[in-house]
This record gives structure tokens, sequence and C-alpha cells, in this order.
């Protein structure tokens, strides 16, 4: 039982290319979520889905596409690398959204745009 | 606007004894408060939870306090043992707002034996 699987671990993008993050998810969980994570500044919700074919807008959206096509896969997109897009990128899983419904972390893509 | 801050970005405690984790929040909407154990090139697990209705919930050697009219949280860990060194986060999430759950900025919490 995988959980959360993010690809790629590691990439490094020149400023200007894009790219795509993988997300996949087995727990059959509607809630997908991506967060990146900066120094000092916590998780910060990029963008996120309460189910196949929806996505919102976080709190840091700007820069970013989501798509969920499938319930299991939740992918986010760089269209335009910015050094400000620099960051480690977390997605997760949730079963519901509400109470103390825990999130299912992956183990990070670490992302450097020069 | 930060509305959940963990204003300690580290904190060293000696094996055995007690680890104390602060965390501070702004919103009063806030229902659920979780805590989450990150190690490096790891991501986030879920530890322990409690709800705005309670002041206290235990489990094992991790309790968590709420105050709410400080509004305050804090985890303890008694007694602390190495394999808790880790970055700790703090969130929360208020039931009308959906999905989202706020983060703190974490806590690297570092166990000597």
């Amino acid at each position: 039982n995988a959980g959360v699987t993010q690809t790629p671990k590691f990439r490094v993008l020149k400023t200007g290319q894009s790219m795509t993050l993988l997300c996949a998810q087995d727990m059959n969980h509607e809630y997908m979520y991506w967060y990146r994570q900066d120094p000092g500044m916590g998780l910060r919700l990029i963008h996120y889905s309460v189910g196949e074919g929806t996505t919102a807008k976080g709190e840091v959206p700007d820069g970013y596409n989501v798509s969920r096509l499938k319930k299991q896969n939740f992918l986010l997109g760089l269209e335009s690398a910015a050094p400000s897009q620099t960051s480690v990128y977390f997605c997760a899983s949730s079963y519901r959204a509400a109470g103390n419904s825990p999130l299912h972390f992956g183990n990070g893509t670490r992302l450097t745009v020069t | 606007d930060q509305q959940v801050k963990q204003n300690s970005p580290s904190l060293s405690v000696q094996e055995g004894r007690i680890s104390i984790l602060n965390c501070d929040y702004t919103n009063s909407m806030f229902d659920y408060f979780l805590w989450y154990k990150k190690y490096p090139a790891e991501g986030p697990t879920f530890l322990i939870s409690i709800s705005s209705i309670k002041d206290k919930n235990e489990d094992g050697r991790f309790t968590v306090f709420l105050n709410k009219s400080a509004k305050h949280l804090s985890l303890h860990i008694v007694p602390s043992q190495p394999g808790d060194s880790a970055v700790y986060f703090c969130a929360a999430r208020e039931e009308t707002s959906g999905s989202r759950l706020t983060f703190g900025e974490g806590t690297q919490l570092t166990v000597n034996p």
C-alpha cells in the first residue's frame, strides 16, 4: 500500500521552462491538495480538489495550474517557472475535509528554478 | 496574515525530559487543531488532534492542550526520545472554510541523548 506517491523527487528548471508534478494516491480519497513548503513559512496551500473533475484555488495559486482528471491523480503544472517557485512541493489526500480527518502526505518534490 | 503561528523555530531538550511545543492562532472560528511531525526528506505525518470543544487530548507520550481563551495550544511529549527529533507543524481547520487546513511555520525539535 503506497499511500501518496509523488514524482519526480527532484527537478531543476531554468526560468521560463514548464513542468508537471505528478501525484497519485491509492486510498480512494476524494480530497487532494498541493502545498509548498518554504523556510520560515510552513506549508501553504496552492490548489486543492474536492473530487474527480474539480479544482479550487488555495492560498498561493498564482503561477500554477492543476488538473484532476482521475480520482487517484492530481497534477500540478508550472507553465513558466520563476525562481520564486523554488520550493519543496507536497501533495496530500484525505478521506474527508472536516473534523479531525488528517491529510496524508507524499514525500515531496524538491524543485529548483535557476 | 499568518493565522497560525509557531514562534519558536527550534527547541532542544534532553532525552527523557518533557518537550513542549507551542502554537498560537488568531482565528476564533477554528474548530479542529492537528499536529504533524516531519522527518527530513519525508512528508509530514499526522500525530494527534484536538477538537475546539475539548481542552486536552492524550495519545501515549503525546498530549495536546488547548486554551481557547488565549488562542493557544501546546504539544507535550513525555518522555522525549531521540527519535522524536523532527519538525513539528501545528495546523488548524475551520469547518465553514471547507477543505483548508492552515499550517504554522514549524518548530524543529532536537532531543539529545
